[in-house]
């Protein structure tokens, strides 16, 4: 069974840019969760999306947005980049997300805002 | 607000020694807790995990977990550490019913042969 899968591995952009990072889940699983993890905060929940629903929405700008698409692959969007958006940016899946469902995670997306 | 502390930032230990990482967190209600460790250059992966039953959690390479409710605390053991446990470990919560994850800051832990 393939893991969670997610695209580009790595991304420059230069500030005021805008980046789109995808997530493809576990087959099966309908939950998606992205975080951010950075080195000064650790790994920050940003949204959790189930059958194309964010259900869940972390602390973040409206900068950070998401969506899900039928096939429950996912794509996460930040706008109007900046420095301090430079991070690994991680995907999660899970079945329906459920409380004590554990999270799978991809290798994640390394951003470097310059 | 939620939040999950990991008291110790590095760890180095000799081959054979003994582990335990420290894990509390801040929720009055019903949690799911977890222990995921990252190895160099590789994804998040669950050790184990505790929602309800037994507080003495087992989980994947020897590790194990105890639930102390009354302590608001979900401690990671390991009796006796490889080399190749060298890694980052996170603990995280899962408060009630809800979908995200609160992770600790994580633990970077150096076994030395």
């Amino acid at each position: 069974k393939a893991g969670v899968t997610q695209t580009p591995r790595y991304l420059i952009k230069t500030r005021g840019q805008q980046v789109t990072l995808s997530c493809s889940p576990i087959s099966g699983h309908r939950s998606v969760s992205w975080y951010q993890q950075t080195p000064g905060q650790g790994l920050q929940f940003l949204f959790e999306y189930f059958s194309e629903t964010q259900r869940n929405k972390g602390n973040f700008p409206g900068r950070f947005s998401g969506r899900q698409f039928s096939n429950s692959r996912s794509e996460m969007n930040v706008s109007t980049l900046e420095l301090g958006d430079s991070a690994l940016y991680l995907c999660a899946s899970s079945p329906t997300g459920g409380a004590s469902l554990e999270a799978f995670f991809g290798q994640g997306t390394r951003l470097t805002v310059v | 607000a939620q939040s999950v502390s990991q008291h110790n930032h590095h760890v180095i230990l000799s081959e054979a020694a003994s582990l335990e990482l420290g894990c509390n967190y801040s929720y009055g209600g019903t949690v799911n807790l977890f222990w995921y460790v990252q190895y160099p250059g590789q994804h998040l992966q669950l050790l184990l995990k505790y929602f309800s039953g037994d507080p003495l959690v087992k989980g994947i390479k020897g590790f194990e977990a105890e639930f102390i409710k009354s302590k608001f605390s979900f401690n990671l053991r390991k009796p006796s550490v490889q080399w190749s446990d060298t890694a980052e470990y996170f603990c995280a919560v899962k408060p009630g019913s809800s979908y995200k994850l609160i992770f600790g800051s994580g633990t970077r832990l150096l076994v030395r042969p």
